[in-house]
């Protein structure tokens, strides 16, 4: 199956400083998705982004398919962004779709 | 509007007793039924998912196993719990032919 690698495993920011987070895939990018883990644990959408780039706020992602990896750009970030960021590409088949995920980035921001 | 509700939260239950965690959907029918498990390290594995009532596909052999018995509504059960099973177990849903999943607040089980 496909293998999802996200980058930096790890990051210590700054509040109000930016970042990219990024996703490489091994296969054909089909149904992206990136969500926030809060510290509670649950999985928030961020975005739903196949190709091309959205924006939300501070948030704003791009995947290009063709080379297969995403973005996922935090600008001003504050700290209520802190938790883990995952992608996930999903697939559909036998009537179902399931993602495979990155391992995530852990984003810490301090005062 | 849809939501996903899971529970309960948290659990603590000793090694080889039975688990029940329930998810339920609202605001949509005939979804596609998905659990997720969190182990230490981040990573996030399916482990079972459902196109509908009764029809449940494994992806992972394991301890555990699922049911769907109304149509929004899925169950992850264990007959006997082990250490291994640990862990941050989330329910999905998406739409039947969809390419966005929705997930719930998770539960958290400890097994000692």
């Amino acid at each position: 199956g496909i293998q999802v690698e996200q980058s930096p495993p790890d990051l210590i920011l700054q509040e109000g400083a930016n970042s990219t987070l990024r996703c490489n895939f091994s296969d054909s990018v089909n149904n992206l998705q990136w969500f926030h883990q809060n510290p509670w644990g649950q999985l928030i959408n961020l975005f739903y982004i196949p190709s091309g780039t959205k924006q939300n706020g501070r948030l704003s992602a791009t995947t290009v398919a063709t080379e297969r990896y995403s973005l996922l750009y935090i600008s001003s970030s504050q700290t209520t962004d802190s938790g883990v960021y995952f992608c996930g590409n999903g697939n559909s088949g036998a009537g179902s779709y399931q993602l495979t995920f990155g391992k995530g980035t852990k984003l810490s921001v301090i005062p | 509007s849809q939501t996903i509700h899971q529970w309960p939260a948290t659990l603590v239950q000793p090694v080889g007793s039975p688990l029940s965690l329930e998810c339920t959907v609202e605001g949509t029918s005939n979804p596609n039924l998905y659990w997720y498990r969190q182990a230490a390290g981040r990573g996030l594995q399916l482990l079972f998912y459902s196109v509908g009532i009764g029809q449940i596909s494994s992806e992972v052999p394991q301890n555990l196993s699922a049911s769907r018995p109304q149509d929004r509504q899925f169950i992850l059960s264990s007959k006997k719990l082990l250490l291994s099973d640990s862990g941050f177990y989330l329910c999905a849903w998406s739409r039947q032919g969809g390419t966005e999943a929705f997930f719930g607040q998770g539960t958290r089980l400890t097994v000692v």
